[in-house]
């Protein structure tokens, strides 16, 4: 099976733009989990998505956003960027039905810059 | 909240020895800890995971252990290689969520 797929893998935008960012999981999952990670503050959970349906959402603010396709490919996207958003943004698949938890799967992620 | 703490942050260690790396949660309700190996430019690999109804289980060089008294959970390499090189993160589940919880992160280094 091929893995989880993330595009794409390096951005530059500047402060004050909104960025996009796409995750495929691995086919047959269901449940796509988004996280940030920097030096400073490790791996942080954004949000999970089940089924087109955010079911958990990490403390951060509204300008993070996500959503879910039928097909279980994801976006996250990030209005009004600030220097503080540069990190690495990581997608994890996992079957997620009920009954869990299952085993996380990450993608290579997207190294944001934000200048 | 919940909360993963790991230790040591750094960790150097003569290819061969053996390398111990700890985590302590907080959430008592937390039933499933994976261990993921990150090396530099990729995203985090699942090396080894443990539900909590074991208290070990091994694949090859590493093995993970768990004391849900204690809560804490242990990820243990043996004749360690270069290629061992990179940073371990634990993590655990939040209990009634589908969020994990990070440990902050493990460099191991293996001179040779």
């Amino acid at each position: 099976k091929a893995g989880v797929t993330q595009t794409p893998r390096y951005l530059i935008k500047t402060r004050g733009q909104q960025v996009t960012l796409s995750c495929s999981p691995i086919s047959g999952h269901r449940s796509v989990s988004w996280y940030q990670q920097t030096p400073g503050q490790g791996l942080q959970f954004l949000f999970e998505y089940f089924s087109e349906t955010q079911r958990n959402k990490g403390n951060f603010p509204g300008r993070f956003s996500g959503r879910q396709f039928s097909n279980s490919r994801s976006e996250m996207n990030v209005s009004t960027l600030e220097l503080g958003d540069s990190a690495l943004y990581l997608c994890a698949s996992s079957e997620g039905h009920l009954g869990g938890p299952y085993e996380q799967y990450f993608g290579p992620g997207t190294r944001l810059t934000v200048t | 909240g919940e909360n993963v703490e790991q230790h040591p942050s750094t960790l150097s260690v003569q290819e061969g020895d053996s390398a111990v790396i700890k985590c302590t949660y907080s959430d008592s309700a937390s039933n499933y800890f994976p261990w993921y190996k990150q090396e530099l430019g990729k995203g985090p690999q699942l090396i080894i995971d443990i539900r909590s109804n074991v208290g070990e289980k091994k694949d090859q060089r590493i093995a993970v252990t768990l004391n849900k008294t204690a809560k804490h959970f242990s990820l243990h390499i043996t004749e360690t290689q270069p290629e061992d090189s990179a940073v371990y993160f634990c993590a655990a589940p939040s209990s009634g969520t589908y969020k994990y919880i990070f440990g902050t992160g493990t460099r191991l280094k293996v001179l040779a």
